[in-house]
Order: structure tokens, then sequence, then C-alpha cells
């Protein structure tokens, strides 16, 4: 129990487009969904935190009209990269809780690899 | 189905002694594996990793074995220090990295 998948697992656009990334959680409702984005050495960023039915909390840092969350149900959130340039290439993870879990319990997704040319 | 499991969501242990945290994973293709640390509010911190052809690597405190044959993993922290509470998570990887649900480990002073 507990999976959560995303969606693509890789991506590959060219410099301007847009690119939307789909988090699911398979088997459960999810309360909260994370989105962290993978650096060198890697650490992972949180991105934003978002609820469902809410607007999204950004981190300081992450622009909110370049990375847009929509958490549309107990069971999606999408992340849509904006115009997206070769400095977004990067890996992105969600990852999603679970009311009645433990304290800090979080279940990620497998990650979606973008490359922007 | 998940493919790498930390099947204690907490962890409770006095300050100077050892913590022992355990991750069992089911894909022998996994190559690489890694330990992160996390404070609320922050994402996952990297903490230590071992490659599939050892089984061990050392970093200070930290310790962290792999048994292949067993699929296990575990990461050692001696000795324990207050603020090594956090929410540790393992994670291993292939072409894709797979995460574990995290343990609370808390250090009582």
């Amino acid at each position: 129990g507990a999976v959560v998948s995303q969606h693509p697992s890789w991506v590959i656009c060219k410099s301007g487009t847009s690119v939307k990334i789909e988090c699911r959680s398979l088997d459960f409702q999810a309360t909260t969904m994370f989105w962290y984005r993978q650096f060198p050495k890697q650490s992972l960023m949180l991105m934003a935190t978002s609820n469902e039915g809410s607007k999204a909390t950004y981190e300081q840092g992450v622009e909110k009209d370049k990375f847009l969350i929509n958490h549309a149900s107990l069971t999606l959130s999408t992340l849509t990269v904006t115009s997206a340039h070769p400095e977004d290439s990067s890996f992105y993870i969600c990852s999603a809780t679970s009311r009645g879990d433990g304290e800090g319990t979080q279940y990620f997704g497998p990650g979606t690899r973008l490359l922007v040319l | 189905d998940q493919q790498v499991k930390q099947n204690s969501p907490s962890l409770s242990v006095q300050e100077g002694r050892i913590s022992i945290l355990n991750c069992d994973y089911t894909n022998s293709m996994f190559d690489y594996f890694l330990w992160y640390k996390k404070y609320p509010a922050e994402g996952p911190t990297f903490l230590i990793s071992i490659s599939s052809i050892k089984d061990k690597n050392e970093d200070g405190r930290f310790t962290v074995f792999l048994n292949k044959s067993a699929k296990h993993l575990s990461l050692h922290i001696v000795p324990s220090q207050p603020g090594d509470s956090a929410v540790y998570f393992c994670a291993a990887s292939n072409n894709d990295m797979r995460f574990g649900a995290g343990t609370r480990l808390t250090v009582k002073p």
C-alpha cells in the first residue's frame, strides 16, 4: 500500500515550452503533497507544499509563476514548469502524506527527469 | 508496490547510545543506496550513501551497512546526539530512485 506514482518518468522538451508533471497517490488519500527538486550532491530542495483545494505554499526563492502547482483532488497534484529553460533541467520528486500516519512519514514518487534543450 | 520499506515509523534512543535505522528493498537491480535526513519544513538532506559493490561505508558517526543477500541496509549512528533527532529516509536507485516512508528518530538527552 501507500504507493505514489509520477508521470512522466522522464521528459525532454525544447526551451520555452511548458511541461506538466503529475503526482498521484494510488491507494490512499493524500492530505498533503510536496514537490522537491534534486540538485547535484543529491539533496532534495523543497519547492512547495500543497493541500487539496487550497493554494500551494511555495518556499522562498521558488517562482510561483514559473512552477505552477495544482492540487485538484486528494489523489492528484500537478507541477507545471512554464516556459522551461535549460537551467530547469533536474530531477523532480513528489511525496504525499496520509492522515493517520505518524508524523514525518512521507511516501515518495519515483521522480521525473526533465531535460530542457 | 513499495520497493523500499522502512518498517519502523519511529525510534527513540538515549543520547550517547547507538541508533540503528533499518531499510529493506525488493528490487535486486538497485545499485546505489542513500540515506537522507529531514528536519520539519525542509527537504531531505543527503547524509551518506553506499554502492552495491560495497557492504559498508563509514563517515564520522554515521555508518551504512548493506546486506545484498538479505536486501537490507541499515544506518548506524554512534554516539547518538539530540541534534540527530529528525526523520531519516532511505533510498535506492538504479535508473530512478525509490524512497522509504521514513523513520522518525528521537534522541533523548
